[in-house]
């Protein structure tokens, strides 16, 4: 069965930082770009990172760019997504996204962040 | 970045009804969207991806069309499973975006 299984979400302070974790499983994670996508309290999804099978191609939404960094593991099948100078508008679920030429086709179940003092 | 902007943010209907979900994006994206179906505190579902290309496993009553800059989701026949949320999203460029999102109520 093709699983994502996201980590390492939790209550955080401002300014704090967290690393989140992504467990793969059923299929070739070394042959598939990955991203990060969120989806804050009763609101939509926003794509915040793609890193392709490499690691050679990195890209970030602007909201994030330059306090979040996305890396893997092809060697344990994992996703990490560490995010500095965590703000209260990065409060939010946290999925692990498989990617399918820029298409999202596997979600895990996502793990929460909370931003708050 | 592409904006998609969806509409209606809202619909209700009956069981057997057809409904139309319509996605706009900001720029021509060709055929690069996908259509996501959302349950309540469930994961996004990938539903068809390239416009029209449906996920195998996914019922027929759905379909998409579109190119350029609108796009159209249709469920035929509309079943008490198919509630939720339905989202757009363009895979033309970086950054990827979704639409707002619109709520399907039975």
């Amino acid at each position: 069965e093709v699983q994502l299984v996201e980590s390492g979400g939790g209550l955080v302070q401002p300014g704090g930082s967290l690393r989140l974790s992504c467990a793969a499983s059923g299929f070739t994670y070394s042959s598939s770009s990955m991203n990060w996508v969120r989806q804050a309290p009763g609101k939509g999804l926003e794509w915040i990172a793609y890193i392709n099978s490499r690691s050679s191609m990195i890209d970030y939404a602007d909201s994030v760019r330059g306090r979040f960094s996305i890396s893997r593991d092809n060697a344990k099948d994992s996703l990490i997504l560490q995010m500095t100078s965590l703000r209260a508008e990065d409060t939010a679920l946290y999925y692990c996204v498989r990617d399918l030429s820029y298409y999202m086709d596997v979600w895990g179940k996502g793990t929460t962040v909370i931003v708050s003092s | 970045d592409i904006q998609m902007t969806q509409s209606p943010s809202s619909v209700s209907a009956s069981v057997g009804d057809r409904v139309t979900i319509t996605c706009r994006a900001s720029q021509s994206i060709s055929s690069w969207l996908a259509w996501y179906q959302q349950k309540p505190g469930k994961a996004p579902k990938l539903l068809i991806y390239a416009a029209s290309i449906l996920v195998s496993g996914v019922p027929s009553r759905f379909s998409g069309s579109g190119s350029g800059t609108d796009f159209t989701l249709t469920i035929s026949s509309l079943q008490p499973e198919d509630f939720g949320n339905y989202f757009c999203q363009q895979a033309n460029t970086f950054p990827l975006t979704f639409g707002g999102g619109t709520n399907v109520d039975i």
